[in-house]
């Protein structure tokens, strides 16, 4: 069964400063997508970012990048400066060779500190 | 282009009420699906949709029902509400390649 863990239910970041939240994933599949989602205290799910299995470059959107390690199955999110709006919960999660259907994690509450 | 749209966004049900929270998309995406999320977890899949007329269940589909019968509308159907169910709702469609779009969310509770 696919599986989605991470381990850190919660982070503190210095302003400006980078930060890596930790994904590591399960599944038998070959073909897989890999997905970053915020969401702030509004509720609403933010997307941030996406890694394809075969992807050889690790993605990068912004200030925000994926660290992709396919043999450990870890896909990082790392943040890079970051800021006072980027304190909210973070979500890893999966989705299947079908497509369409998402994994998540529990999430990781990011708190960035002036 | 509206994306994806959810109503009510509050609802308060007594305990055995029925009620169908709506979503709607204007994308024209096959794929769409019903997640809930309880305080302090991520987001678990109810039921999908891979088309009009096709539906199939998640990971915790008891307790509801959906069906598709148009490429916009896939309706979530509580049959009789139980406090179990109190949750945030949300619905997702999906375009290509590998987009997935949220809607606001529906937050539900039951008493």
């Amino acid at each position: 069964a696919q599986k989605i863990t991470q381990t850190q239910p919660g982070m503190f970041v210095q302003e400006k400063e980078a930060v890596t939240l930790d994904c590591t994933y399960d599944t038998s599949d070959q073909s897989y997508g890999l997905f970053w989602y915020k969401q702030p205290s509004s509720g609403e799910m933010i997307f941030l970012i996406y890694q394809g299995s075969y992807d050889e470059q690790n993605a990068t959107e912004g200030r925000y990048s994926l660290n992709f390690q396919k043999a450990r199955k870890s896909a990082n999110l790392v943040i890079s400066a970051s800021q006072l709006g980027d304190s909210a919960m973070y979500f890893c999660a999966m989705e299947d060779n079908q497509g369409g259907k998402l994994i998540f994690g529990q999430g990781t509450e990011l708190s960035v500190k002036p | 282009n509206a994306g994806v749209t959810q109503t009510p966004k509050f609802q308060v049900l007594k305990t055995g009420q029925s009620m169908t929270l709506q979503c709607a998309q204007d994308m024209n995406h096959e794929y769409m699906s019903w997640y809930r999320q309880d305080p302090g977890m991520g987001l678990r899949l109810i039921h999908y949709s891979v088309g009009a007329g096709i539906t199939d269940q998640g990971e915790v589909p008891n307790g509801y029902n959906v069906s598709r019968s148009t490429t916009e509308d896939f309706p979530l159907r509580l049959l009789s509400a139980a406090p179990s169910q109190t949750s945030v709702y949300f619905c997702a469609s999906t375009g290509r390649p590998y987009e997935q779009y949220f809607g606001p969310g529906t937050r539900l509770t039951v008493t």
